[in-house]
């Protein structure tokens, strides 16, 4: 298995452009989660997918950032527009399910917004 | 609200030395506590879990010590090795909350050769 498989890896972009990241979960699972990772403020997850339905999306910071789940094997998150604040690296995380304890992370897409 | 809190932020051990972590929770209702590494570059992977049925929980070189009465597990790995630097994450979950990780504030593990 390929594991979680995230894109772009790194992104560079300027103050109010949009900003799109992909992820594709393990075949298999149905649980997705997207994080954010700063240095401030740790590992935060901003939004819980289980069967491509969005569950919780309370750790959403604004407006601006948007997640969608249209089939199983793809998500995207969505940021417009985007802010130097928003700089941080991105991951997405998938799990069999809501009994099913470990989380498989992708690589993680680093974004700096200039 | 910080539920899960992680001490210290950095370590420093000499090789074949033992690292300690720390991690002490807030709520209750956690009822999965796993340890993640992570290496520059890489997303999270899991080391070991634990479920507070248990005590301890020994993978190799890698032991979670669990305390409920007082809300805290920590990590320890013995005999510490160079390939064992990384920033490793305490974190908790459960059930109602479908599964979600509340992850701790990470320590950075450097081992020296």
């Amino acid at each position: 298995d390929a594991g979680v498989i995230q894109s772009p890896r790194h992104e560079v972009t300027e103050m109010g452009q949009e900003v799109t990241l992909r992820c594709k979960p393990i075949s298999g699972h149905n649980s997705l989660f997207w994080y954010r990772q700063t240095m401030m403020r740790g590992l935060e997850l901003l939004i819980y997918f289980n069967n491509n339905v969005p569950i919780d999306d309370s750790g959403m910071p604004e407006d601006r950032f948007s997640a969608k789940m249209p089939n199983a094997s793809f998500s995207t998150l969505k940021i417009q527009p985007s802010e130097p604040r928003d700089s941080a690296v991105y991951f997405c995380a998938s799990s069999k399910g809501a009994l099913n304890t470990e989380a498989f992370f992708g690589q993680g897409t680093r974004l700096t917004v200039v | 609200q910080q539920q899960v809190k992680q001490s210290p932020q950095s370590l420093i051990v000499q090789k074949g030395g033992i690292s300690i972590i720390n991690c002490a929770y807030e709520n209750t209702a956690f009822d999965y506590f796993p340890w993640y590494q992570q290496f520059p570059g890489k997303g999270p992977a899991l080391l070991i879990a634990i479920r507070p049925d248990v005590s301890e929980k020994k993978e190799g070189r890698f032991t979670i010590s669990f305390n409920k009465s007082a809300k805290q597990f920590s990590l320890h790995i013995m005999d510490s090795q160079p390939g064992d630097s990384a920033t490793y994450f305490c974190a908790a979950s459960y059930s109602g909350s479908a599964r979600q990780l509340t992850f701790g504030s990470g320590t950075q593990l450097t081992v020296l050769p």
